[in-house]
């Protein structure tokens, strides 16, 4: 199956930085979200992203899909980003498969 | 509110009890998936359904018996679990088994004594 690796696997900023994470998979992929898990447990819906570009507010993540990496942008960090954020992706087989995840902790 | 709810939220149960989880979905999708979250591990696919079919079994143990008895409901019932299954239980849903977008519910935090 698609190896997906997240990067990095720990992030501490300050509220008001701003953060770039990364997901890489190793093979071509049909579909790629972002989603935000919060202190509770619910994954939310960031971005659902296969290729190019997207933003909403303060987030943005761009694919792309030939060199098999993802970016997530974070801006103007707020303490309620802080959570793991996780990557998922499916290729050929539609089999959905998660990264680790990159746990973000902002401070006020 | 993603449109997927579960419950129940928590479930504390011991190793010789059954129970069951649910999971509904009114987002009128036709895929629907149950994962596993361990402390300090990824989430682990278990099972896939579309149009009811299930089309994906992880190799999961047979102590974890899922149902779904149409698009818009998904059960796992649960027995003579270990202490190792207590986990984070995710159900999810999407338009169809090709994925496009999966939306997930609330989660069932279960603790197995």
């Amino acid at each position: 199956g698609i190896q997906v690796e997240q990067s990095p696997p720990d992030l501490i900023l300050q509220e008001g930085a701003n953060s770039t994470l990364r997901c890489n998979f190793s093979d071509s992929v049909n579909n790629l979200q972002w989603f935000h898990q919060n202190p509770w447990g619910q994954l939310i819906n960031l971005f659902y992203i296969p290729s190019g570009t997207k933003q909403n507010g303060r987030l943005s993540a761009t694919t792309v899909a030939t060199e098999r990496y993802s970016l997530l942008y974070i801006s103007s960090s707020q303490t309620t980003d802080s959570g793991v954020y996780f990557c998922a992706v499916s290729g050929g087989s539609y089999i959905p498969t998660f990264g680790r995840g990159t746990s973000l902790i902002v401070h006020p | 509110e993603t449109g997927v709810t579960q419950t129940p939220r928590h479930l504390v149960m011991g190793m010789t009890n059954k129970k069951s989880l649910k999971c509904e979905q009114h987002l009128g999708h036709n895929a629907m998936y149950w994962y596993k979250q361990s402390a300090k591990k990824p989430l682990e696919l278990m099972f896939v359904y579309n149009f009811k079919e299930q089309t994906e079994n992880n190799s999961v143990p047979s102590r974890f018996s899922p149902e779904c008895p149409n698009s818009s409901h998904l059960f796992l019932h649960l027995h003579t679990l270990q202490p190792e299954d207590s986990a984070l239980y995710l159900c999810a849903s999407s338009p169809g088994r090709g994925g496009r977008e999966q939306y997930f519910g609330p989660g069932t935090r279960l603790t197995v004594t």
